[in-house]
C-alpha cells in the first residue's frame, strides 16, 4: 500500500537557521502531497500542498517541491522563527482514498 | 473559514465506561474521519464516513464505533473504555472532490482513562 516516511525527529536548530525536513512516499499512482503542522496544544493545520509533478507548494516562508522523479516532498524554510516550533507532518492522497499520513517530526527552535 | 469543532478539549473517564466524543463541521463536508494520535506511531485512521449514515473502518477500529445522523455531526463512541485508549483523538472533515481537496482538523480531544 501507499507510505510515507519522513526524517526522524526531533530536530532542534537556533533562530534563522534554514530548515530541512525530508519526506519521501511510495505510491502506484501520482497523488497529491501534503504538510500538516501541528502548534503545541492544537489539531492539524494545512501548511501547503503540491497536487502534480514539479508543483511547488508554500505558504508562511515554507516550500516544498513535487519531486516525482526521487518521489519525494521536502519541506524547506530559509530562517525559522521561535514560533515555528511545531510538530510537521507529510502525507499523501491519491484520489478518493484516505490520507496516508508519515509520523511526523518534531521541531524545536531556540532563541 | 472552514470550522470542525470538538465536544472536550480534555476528558478523564474511568475503565468500563461509555465515551461519547462528538464532532462537528460547518462547511457541508460530506467526508469526515476520526484518529487517534500517539506519540511514534504519528496519526492512524479509526474511522471514516463519505455521508450520512455511511461508516467504514479505518486501520484500528477495534474498540471503537461511529454514528453519523447528521451530515454535519460524526461522533466517535467508545463502548468500554480501556486505559490503553488514553490518547489523542482528532477529527477531520473533507469536502469531496479530487485528490487535492484540503482536510480539515478540530483542535482535538485528549482522553485520559483511568
Amino acid at each position: 500500500g501507499d507510505s510515507v516516511t519522513q526524517m526522524e525527529g526531533p530536530v532542534t536548530l537556533s533562530e534563522e537557521a534554514f530548515l530541512t525536513i525530508n519526506c519521501t512516499y511510495t505510491a502506484t499512482g501520482y497523488p497529491s502531497l501534503f504538510w500538516y503542522v501541528q502548534y503545541p496544544g492544537e489539531g492539524l493545520q494545512l501548511l501547503l500542498k503540491a497536487t502534480k509533478a514539479d508543483d511547488k507548494g508554500s505558504n508562511k516562508g515554507f516550500e516544498a517541491t513535487y519531486r516525482k522523479e526521487t518521489t519525494s516532498f521536502h519541506l524547506e524554510k530559509g530562517s525559522v522563527q521561535v514560533s515555528d516550533s511545531a510538530v510537521y507532518f507529510c502525507a499523501s492522497r491519491q484520489g478518493a482514498q484516505k490520507l496516508v499520513f508519515g509520523q511526523g517530526t518534531r521541531l524545536t527552535i531556540n532563541p | 473559514d472552514v470550522k470542525v469543532t470538538q465536544s472536550s478539549r480534555y476528558l478523564v473517564k474511568r475503565t468500563g465506561e461509555k465515551v461519547f466524543l462528538e464532532c462537528v463541521q460547518d462547511m457541508d463536508h460530506e467526508n469526515m474521519f476520526w484518529y487517534r494520535q500517539d506519540p511514534g506511531l504519528g496519526l492512524r485512521l479509526i474511522y471514516f464516513s463519505y455521508d450520512v449514515k455511511m461508516k467504514e473502518k479505518g486501520d484500528i477500529p477495534e474498540g471503537y464505533s461511529v454514528s453519523r445522523e447528521k451530515k454535519e455531526r460524526f461522533s466517535l463512541i467508545l463502548e468500554s473504555a480501556s486505559t490503553n485508549q488514553t490518547s489523542m483523538y482528532l477529527c477531520a472533515s473533507r469536502p469531496s472532490g479530487g485528490a487535492g481537496e484540503t482536510q480539515y482538523f478540530g483542535p482535538g480531544t485528549r482522553l485520559l482513562v483511568l
